[in-house]
């Protein structure tokens, strides 16, 4: 039972443009939602989050939205570059329990110059 | 300051053969993890600890094994590796927070 999922495992954007990464859940707890982008060979790096209690953080050309009734966040990039190449990793965290993240099975955004 | 570090970054064992991943932190944090992450899916959390000598088995704990005897270490030991052990191993760290900072990984293939 995959409490958060990540629908499209790929996307293709060109440069400059938006990109939009999408993530579900089924668990109305969770504390906080956050975005890891993963190169590869590398462990993943910590993006931006949100907290359940929002339905909108914005760090720089990073957006993320937050849609409580229909358990839907988002993630937007605006512009993209070809340095946001990668895997991005949507998470969930319940602050109890040990703080354990969630993770859904991630998106691979490519950036086309 | 290396923040986390994770050894060996590649390694090979045969099926029964056990072996011990290593983390180490330096940024003093109370809170570690173990993660795998097998290919094309998302991480699954293993072990946690909130603190030396404390301990927690996460989503996929079978077949491992963890101590936290200092606040900087937190080794997984596999007893008997099997093929469905063939993973990428991730350590990660947090303060409590809604933040974790990982290590670059451990490839492990069991053959």
């Amino acid at each position: 039972d995959q409490q958060v999922k990540q629908n499209s495992p790929s996307l293709s954007v060109q440069e400059g443009r938006i990109s939009i990464l999408n993530c579900d859940y089924t668990n109305s707890m969770f504390d906080y939602f956050l975005w890891y982008k993963k190169y590869p060979a590398e462990g993943p790096t910590f993006l931006i989050s949100i907290s359940s209690i929002k339905d909108k953080n914005e760090d720089g050309r990073f957006t993320v939205f937050l849609n409580k009734s229909a358990k839907h966040l988002s993630l937007h990039i605006v512009p993209s570059q070809p340095g946001d190449s990668a895997v991005y990793f949507c998470a969930a965290l319940s602050l109890n329990a040990g703080n354990m993240l969630t993770f859904g099975g991630g998106t691979r955004l490519m950036v086309k110059p | 300051n290396a923040g986390v570090t994770q050894t060996p970054k590649f390694r090979i064992l045969k099926i029964g053969q056990s072996m011990t991943l290593q983390c180490t932190q330096d940024m003093n944090h109370n809170y570690m993890y173990w993660y795998r992450q097998d290919p094309g899916m998302g991480l699954k959390l293993i072990y946690y600890s909130v603190g030396a000598g404390i301990t927690d088995k996460g989503e996929v704990p079978n077949g491992y094994n963890v101590s936290r005897s200092t606040t900087e270490d937190f080794p997984l030991r596999l007893e008997l590796a099997a093929p469905s052990q063939t993973s990428v191993y991730f350590c990660a760290t947090s303060t409590g927070g809604n933040t974790q900072y990982f290590g670059p990984g451990t490839r492990l293939t069991v053959l």
